[in-house]
């Protein structure tokens, strides 16, 4: 069964700063992974996704992921945060291939842009 | 364009009473469809899904059931609702028959009292 790690609870940045928010996965094959955003009582937005190609991933809002395979990694990063960008981030993964509709969903990653 | 409604946004239910939460996509055919449960404003729980008209995968044993009456139209409901069912349900769909990004509704936040 695959699974999601965001080992980060929260990351707090400074406005302008560099941001990443780390994202590890297991799963059997290659992986389909994914971004999304959710703001409060809100639904999750997708930012991002990789499912082959280019390691690094450009999305919504400035937002772009690396996908390292040696790491099982795919970290979020944006080159400056805006105070906007607050919120809650989650990683997912799939197995992938046909039949394979569902998503793992990471605990989630809060994160606060200090002014 | 795609989009996806969900109602009610807000309920407050009596513990043992009935439950019965809507979803509905425009602008597309035959999506995959998905309920989730996010408890505390964190993990998100996959509930059901369906890929066809009265096709319905759990996920989880539970006090909940969903059914799809029409293609873009997917439905949870509960008998008797259970202290531990409250929380922000989420709908989503997705195209295709393999793996895409899912498109989420705007949530139902579910208090059991």
């Amino acid at each position: 069964a695959q699974s999601v790690a965001q080992p980060e609870d929260q990351v707090n940045v400074a406005e302008g700063n560099p941001l990443t928010v780390k994202c590890t996965y297991s799963v059997s094959g290659n992986p389909y992974l994914f971004w999304y955003v959710q703001y409060p009582n809100r639904g999750l937005q997708f930012l991002l996704k990789y499912i082959t190609g280019d390691n690094l991933v450009k999305g919504s809002y400035g937002f772009e992921a690396e996908f390292n395979k040696s790491q099982t990694s795919f970290h979020l990063k944006k080159p400056s945060a805006l105070v906007s960008d607050s919120a809650l981030y989650f990683c997912a993964v799939s197995p992938g291939g046909a039949g394979s509709y569902q998503l793992t969903f990471g605990k989630g990653t809060k994160l606060s842009v200090i002014p | 364009s795609q989009t996806i409604h969900q109602w009610p946004a807000t309920l407050v239910q009596p513990v043992g009473s009935p439950l019965s939460l809507e979803c509905t996509v425009e602008g597309t055919s035959n999506p995959n469809l998905y309920w989730y449960r996010q408890a505390a404003g964190r993990g998100l729980q996959l509930l059901f899904y369906s890929v066809g008209i009265g096709q319905i995968s759990s996920e989880v044993p539970q006090n909940l059931s969903a059914s799809r009456p029409q293609d873009r139209q997917f439905i949870l409901s509960s008998k008797k609702l259970l202290l531990s069912d409250s929380g922000f349900y989420l709908c989503a769909w997705s195209a295709g028959q393999e793996v895409n990004e899912q498109y989420f509704g705007p949530g139902t936040r579910l208090t059991v009292t």
